[in-house]
């Protein structure tokens, strides 16, 4: 069965540091999702992706957040320079044309020291 | 903003005992989804109810979507170990699909 993939599941950066979390959204799916959660907390919106730009974001997804779908394959989240508040787990999430369902990957712990 | 209030946050019941959760906003929504979350991994869609009225039902798990599409129910019936974990509900936005989440129940039955 397709599924999201994402990686690395655990990802430990220093405060300041740049980090990318990788997705591979199912094949034939072309609207891409950038969730996040921290830990104790709601499931938050982060960016909606389509045709190779943004579409939607949400006032987390400030200028130290890009988006970027390099080879066709991968949907990457870049963090430019990490807080500490950015602590959380990543979500990526996929979607076919005309379909409502989004399908999740396990996520990306990330941990700021 | 739209805003999906989930209740309750935690319950602790023991096994056979019926459970309702519930998903309520004062904004309507295209469709409402539950996802159920284990540790570690990412949310799985349990079912997404679209109609107002909606009843789905997935074996124990009864969920209804709200007349005006604003709220939604999971009922759990005769509530087993196994149904232990993290339950969600989102609401779907009609502009983009985006998600609009709930805070989450976690849910433990004791055997």
């Amino acid at each position: 069965e397709p599924e999201v993939t994402q990686t690395p599941s655990h990802q430990v950066t220093q405060m300041g540091q740049e980090v990318i979390l990788r997705c591979v959204p199912i094949s034939n799916h072309l609207y891409f999702y950038w969730y996040r959660q921290i830990l104790g907390q709601k499931v938050e919106f982060l960016v909606s992706f389509y045709n190779n730009e943004i579409s939607e974001k949400s006032e987390i997804f400030d200028d130290q957040f890009s988006v970027e779908r390099p080879d066709g394959s991968n949907f990457t989240l870049k963090i430019r320079s990490t807080k500490l508040e950015d602590s959380a787990m990543y979500f990526c999430a996929s979607r076919n044309r005309g379909g409502n369902i989004q399908y999740f990957g396990a996520g990306t712990r990330l941990s700021v020291l | 903003t739209q805003l999906l209030e989930q209740s309750p946050q935690f319950l602790s019941i023991q096994e056979g005992e019926n459970l309702t959760v519930y998903c309520n906003s004062s904004s309507v929504f295209s469709s409402l989804q539950w996802y159920r979350q284990e540790p570690g991994e990412g949310p799985v869609l349990l079912v997404t109810v679209v109609t107002g009225g909606e009843v789905k039902k997935l074996k124990r798990l009864t969920f209804q979507f709200g007349d005006a599409r604003k709220d939604s129910s999971l009922h759990i019936t005769a509530a087993q170990p196994g149904d232990t974990g993290l339950y969600l509900c989102a609401g779907v936005r009609d502009s983009n699909y985006q998600l609009i989440w709930g805070a989450g129940t976690k849910l433990i039955i004791k055997p």
